[in-house]
């Protein structure tokens, strides 16, 4: 059981809009900062999101992320095949000692 | 943008010990806390212990405290992973991340691919 609580999947056509939701509680997502991960199997999981919102370099602006209260969303437009991956939310629990907690994860299926 | 490679998983029966590495290139390593996390099969990522860039902290998930040491060697620009008392639920990939910054968690930027531990008798 997760911490952070996401869908265990979601599915969307090449071309439209997906959104991943991440739940938690005041103690997480509500007082500190949000990223999100990309991962593919065999692969190392990548940083698509960081401070809730802001993308690294590299990172096409079709991946968006949003934080409200205790709930942060990722969204990505354009769908391609190559997004076909699991996607997690993360972020410090409160403390360093209650440490980093991540979503159960998403995976993402583009039909 | 840095790299990370991660080395030392293996086959190990109940009980048993591994030290798992982690070298990095690319950037200051002796500026960043680092993480080590895993992947059972068939579940999600699991944070599992965080050192502070100069090593004077570490912190770990319940799942591992008291079994589990992170430890780094900043001259070597590598990360470690020492595990005791293993058991068939640690068979996993093991990642080790970077962090941006220092003595406190943020986001992970740099990620290696992982090394496979299977606990098997």
């Amino acid at each position: 059981q997760s911490v952070l609580t996401q869908p265990p999947s979601v599915s969307a056509a090449p071309g439209q809009r997906v959104t991943i939701s991440c739940s938690g509680s005041s103690s997480n997502i509500g007082k500190n900062y949000v990223s999100w991960y990309q991962h593919l199997p065999g692969a190392a999981p990548q940083l698509l999101i960081y401070d809730n919102n802001k993308r690294p370099s590299g990172i096409p602006d079709r991946f968006s992320g949003s934080k409200s209260g205790t709930s942060a969303t990722l969204a990505i437009t354009g769908l391609q095949t190559g997004d076909e991956a699991d996607y997690y939310c993360g972020t410090w629990n409160g403390s360093l000692s209650a440490g980093w907690v991540f979503g159960g994860g998403t995976k993402l299926t583009v039909l | 943008q840095g790299q990370m490679v991660e080395s030392g998983g293996g086959v190990v029966q109940p009980g048993g010990s591994l030290r798992l590495s982690c070298a990095a290139s690319g950037f200051t390593f002796n500026i960043y806390g680092m993480h080590w996390f895993r992947q059972a099969p068939g579940k999600g990522l699991e944070w599992l212990a965080f050192i502070r860039s100069d090593a004077t902290n570490e912190y770990y998930a319940d799942s591992v405290k008291g079994r589990f040491a992170v430890s780094r060697d900043n001259s070597k620009k590598t990360l470690y992973l020492q595990m005791h008392s293993l058991r068939f639920e640690d068979t996993a990939v093991y990642f080790c991340a970077k962090d941006n910054l220092a003595s406190y968690y943020y986001y992970m930027d740099v990620w290696g691919k992982g090394t496979t531990v299977i606990v098997s008798s």
